[in-house]
């Protein structure tokens, strides 16, 4: 069965700081995808980014990476010169199953709560 | 961008009592999800459909159960609310399709907040 584990509960930084947010997944399939959901303080699941387990690149957008290293099952999001702006719960998910079109939902990890204090 | 209502979007109920939350779509997705968020828990999946009268359980499927009678519908019921089904419950569909095989991408609706008493 999927897992998906995301150790830190809770990180809190100052504004400017870089900051990392592991999670670690587990899976039997060779075809699956991972992603990371945003949920700021007003509650709302903002998809943030969907990496297929083909493909190792790294992926950068503005302020943000990640880093998705199967060796080690890992898919890491890191932040850049963090901002206010970026504190919320952020979550990590591994979908799989996915040959055929079928799909039986995402699994989450328990997510990270990222405080970034000015 | 999908379009996803979920009403109510907060109800307080009283143990024993059944509740039916909605989650409505306009734009004629295959797949639809109800998942409840709890503090310590992430979020965990209920049922699932996969299409009119096609519904599968989740993880924590016990003491509900879900309808899907028209596409853009998908109902989650709980027949006798308890106080342990005090959550935040998200409607999503899955919107992420490449080479047309289905990545599992969702677009959540904006939440429902059940407290039961």
């Amino acid at each position: 069965a999927q897992k998906v584990t995301q150790a830190q509960t809770e990180i809190s930084v100052v504004e400017k700081e870089d900051v990392t947010l592991d999670c670690v997944y587990e899976t039997r399939d060779t075809t699956y995808y991972l992603f990371w959901y945003k949920q700021p303080p007003s509650g709302e699941l903002v998809f943030l980014i969907r990496r297929n387990s083909f493909d190792e690149q790294n992926e950068i957008s503005g302020r943000y990476s990640w880093n998705f290293q199967k060796s080690t099952s890992s898919f890491n999001f890191t932040i850049t010169a963090s901002q206010v702006v970026d504190s919320a719960v952020y979550f990590c998910a591994l979908s799989e199953g996915l040959k055929g079109g079928g799909a039986d939902g995402l699994t989450f990890g328990k997510g990270t709560h990222l405080i970034i204090q000015p | 961008d999908a379009g996803i209502t979920q009403s109510p979007r907060h109800k307080v109920t009283e143990t024993g009592t059944p509740v039916t939350l909605r989650c409505h779509q306009t734009e004629n997705h295959r797949y639809m999800y109800w998942y409840r968020q709890d503090p310590g828990h992430g979020l965990r999946l209920i049922h699932y459909s996969y299409g009119v009268k096609d519904t599968d359980k989740g993880e924590v499927s016990d003491g509900y159960s879900v309808s899907r009678s028209k596409t853009e519908d998908f109902l989650l019921t709980l027949e006798s609310a308890t106080s342990s089904q005090t959550s935040v419950y998200f409607c999503a569909i899955s919107v992420g399709y490449r080479d047309r095989v289905n990545t599992g991408e969702l677009f959540f609706g904006e939440g429902s907040r059940l407290t039961v008493l």
